[in-house]
C-alpha cells in the first residue's frame, strides 16, 4: 500500500528553527510537495522536490532523498504566523497525489 | 499565479436538501480538478478526481450518487451534495491542476457546509 508518515504535532519557539520530517512508500515517485494550511483555510503551495537535494526558498527549505523515501521541511526564523499544519504529498507513478495526515506546528513566544 | 475560486464560501442548509458548490480556475485551463473533504482537525480526504468532459473517478467509500460531480469545461467543475444530512457538514475544497506531469494543485478557498 501507499503510505506517507509525518509527525502529528510539533512545538517550537518563535525565532528558532524547526524541521518537519516526511517519509513515504508509494507506487513510483514523480515528485514531493509541501503545503501549508492555516486553520479554516485551504492549503497553499510551499515547495516541490523531484531531485535529491535541498531547495531553498526564503525562510523555508525542503530536502529530498529518493533512495531513503525521505523529505523534510525546514523553517527558519520562526514567526507566530507560521503556526499552521504542514502537509507532505507525494506524486505517484500515476501522477496522483498521496497526502500525509499533516503536522500541526505550534509556535510559542 | 494560478487562481481558483469557489462559490459559495459557506452555506447552511436543511437536512434533505441539495447543495451545489462551484469551482472555477480563473486564469488557466484546468486539465484536472479535485474535490476534497476535510473534517475538523483532520487532513484532506480526496473524494474524487475529474477530467474535463469525462466522468469523475471517485475514491473508495465516496458515494457517487450522493456527491455528483460535473466538469463541463476546462475552467469549471461543480460538486452537488444531494439529500444532505448533518454528517455531510464539512469543509469542501476543490483544487485544479494544469497538466499531468507536474501535478501542483492550486486550491480554492474552500466551502464550509453546515447541514441542520
Amino acid at each position: 500500500g501507499q503510505n506517507i508518515d509525518q509527525p502529528t504535532e510539533m512545538t517550537a519557539t518563535e525565532g528558532a528553527i524547526v524541521q518537519i520530517n516526511c517519509t513515504y512508500q508509494t507506487s513510483g515517485f514523480n515528485g514531493l510537495f509541501w503545503y501549508q494550511q492555516h486553520a479554516g483555510e485551504a492549503p497553499t503551495f510551499l515547495s516541490y522536490n523531484v531531485l535529491d537535494g535541498l531547495e531553498e526558498k526564503g525562510r523555508f527549505s525542503s530536502f529530498l532523498s529518493r533512495s531513503k523515501g525521505y523529505s523534510y521541511l525546514l523553517l527558519k526564523e520562526l514567526q507566530m504566523k507560521d503556526s499552521a499544519s504542514y502537509l507532505c504529498a507525494v506524486q505517484d507513478s500515476n501522477y496522483q497525489l498521496i497526502w500525509g495526515a499533516g503536522t500541526k506546528l505550534i509556535i510559542k513566544p | 499565479g494560478a487562481v481558483v475560486s469557489q462559490h459559495p464560501s459557506w452555506v447552511i442548509c436543511k437536512s434533505g436538501t441539495s447543495v451545489k458548490i462551484e469551482c472555477r480556475s480563473l486564469d488557466f485551463q484546468a486539465t484536472t480538478m479535485f474535490w476534497y473533504r476535510q473534517f475538523p482537525k483532520q487532513s484532506l480526504m480526496l473524494m474524487a478526481t475529474s477530467n474535463e468532459g469525462s466522468k469523475a473517478t471517485y475514491e473508495q467509500g465516496v458515494e457517487k450518487d450522493k456527491f455528483l460531480i460535473n466538469h463541463a469545461s476546462l475552467t469549471l467543475s461543480t460538486l452537488t451534495v444531494t439529500s444532505a444530512h448533518p454528517e455531510d457538514s464539512s469543509f469542501y475544497i476543490c483544487s485544479a491542476s494544469q497538466g499531468r506531469d507536474y501535478n501542483e494543485q492550486f486550491f480554492g478557498p474552500g466551502t464550509r457546509l453546515t447541514v441542520l
